[in-house]
């Protein structure tokens, strides 16, 4: 079974400031990551995935997230937050083949201050 | 494309009374699933389909929750009688290959 780990259900940065959302997984067999950014009222946009190759990723928005194995981590980044990053933010995992549903974390909800 | 299209995006009932929730997939996708959203619980998966076909219901909470998949376009989630407690927002989404695209989801209240 596959499950993910959010630590921190709510994280709070002063904009400009890095943004660090935190993400550990538990899979029995190679995964697929994805990062979903949600904002109110809206359903679950795609910020960016890992599937294969290279473990340090790019997404949308500025953020990106490194796939560390030995960790089983999939951490979340952006140097520089801006207001309009205030969002609910999951991590979820499924399998390598991405024949399995998404497993999703329960959320970080991300505020910016000015 | 115009992405996931769920329908209606609020739906106030009385409980006791018949909920259904309707969900158009984007073209040519080949998986459909169901989560439910809550405070509490998070993003649960209640079902999922793989060409039409119910691969895994286990996340349906009760019997008075049904879904159907009578073709590739058309997805129902229904809810029969209704409860207080299944208030939420219900998203429905749809795949091809790896990531998953959600639709805007619909806020069911039950009073």
């Amino acid at each position: 079974a596959q499950s993910v780990t959010q630590l921190g259900s709510h994280v709070s940065v002063s904009e400009g400031a890095l943004v660090l959302l935190r993400c550990n997984y538990s899979s029995s067999v190679p995964p697929y990551l994805f990062w979903y950014v949600q904002y109110p009222n809206q359903g679950l946009q795609l910020l960016l995935k890992y599937t294969t190759g290279a473990t340090l990723v790019k997404g949308i928005n500025g953020f990106e997230a490194e796939f560390k194995k030995s960790e089983t981590s999939f951490h979340l980044t952006k140097p520089s937050a801006h207001m309009s990053d205030a969002a609910e933010y999951f991590c979820a995992v499924s399998d390598l083949r991405g024949n399995t549903p998404l497993v999703f974390g329960k959320g970080t909800r991300l505020s910016v201050i000015a | 494309d115009a992405g996931v299209i769920q329908s209606p995006r609020h739906e106030v009932t009385e409980m006791g009374q018949e909920v259904t929730l309707r969900c158009k997939p984007i073209s040519g996708h080949d998986y459909l699933f169901w989560y439910r959203q809550t405070m509490m619980r998070g993003l649960e998966l209640l079902i999922y389909f793989n060409n039409n076909v119910p691969i895994d219901d286990s996340g349906m909470p009760e019997d008075r929750f049904s879904a159907k998949m009578p073709n590739a376009s058309f997805s129902t989630l229904k809810i029969q009688p209704s409860e207080p407690r299944d208030s939420a927002v219900y998203f429905c989404a749809s795949r091809l290959t790896t990531e998953a695209f959600f639709g805007q989801g619909t806020r069911l209240t039950v009073v």
